[in-house]
């Protein structure tokens, strides 16, 4: 089975621009999650989405939305965007149900630079 | 409110010993607790997973503990291989749909 991928890998934006970052979870995997990873911060939970429903969120401002379509690939938006979104923003998808419903998978990431 | 502690010093050890490496939390209670390895530039990648009624659990090299009194968990990689190094995350998840808090990691050196 292909791994999750996230799409793009680089990008480099200015302030005040907005962004979109888009992730394929693994097939058959229902659940997405977004995360956030500085040095400072760790990793740090964006939201979840499943079957394309918003399951959770976390405590990030309104520039930051997300969204997931019927065959589970998920985008997140970030708007307006400042020097401190700058960050490794990572996918993870999950099974939900069986054995490993539990675990996540994460993809490579996308290194988002704010200039 | 919730929180998750794990050794921010790096942990340098010699080839062929027992790394053991520690999760704290306060203000949470978990079903389950995961480790994740994470190498530089990449996505974190799982490890184990233990459940709030087990205490331990073991994977070839790897055995974790799970200690819900103590609020805490123990991750230990026996002997260790210096292709072990990286980040280790811990992460907490609740029941019923809480989202999963992650642990700062612990950055770990093994030493030929």
């Amino acid at each position: 089975k292909a791994g999750v991928t996230q799409t793009p890998r680089y990008l480099i934006k200015t302030r005040g621009q907005q962004v979109t970052l888009s992730c394929s979870p693994i097939s058959g995997h229902r659940s997405v999650s977004w995360y956030q990873q500085t040095p400072g911060q760790g990793l740090q939970f964006l939201f979840e989405y499943f079957s394309e429903t918003q399951r959770n969120k976390g405590n990030f401002p309104g520039r930051f939305s997300g969204r997931q379509f019927s065959n589970s690939r998920s985008e997140m938006n970030v708007s307006t965007l400042e020097l401190g979104d700058s960050a490794l923003y990572l996918c993870a998808s999950s099974p939900v149900a069986g054995l490993r419903a539990n675990e996540q998978f994460f993809g490579p990431g996308t290194r988002l630079t704010v200039l | 409110s919730q929180k998750i502690e794990q050794n921010s010093e790096a942990l340098n050890i010699q080839e062929g010993k027992t790394a053991t490496l520690t999760c704290n939390y306060t203000n949470y209670s978990p079903a389950y607790l995961q480790w994740y390895r994470q190498d530089p530039g990449r996505g974190p990648v799982f490890l184990l997973l233990i459940r709030e009624n087990e205490k331990e659990k073991r994977k070839e090299r790897l055995k974790v503990t799970f200690d819900t009194t103590l609020k805490q968990s123990l991750f230990h990689i026996t002997a260790s291989q210096p292709a072990d190094s990286a980040t280790y995350l811990c992460a907490l998840d609740g029941a019923g749909g809480f989202k999963t808090i992650f642990g700062a990691g612990t950055r770990l050196f093994v030493k030929a």
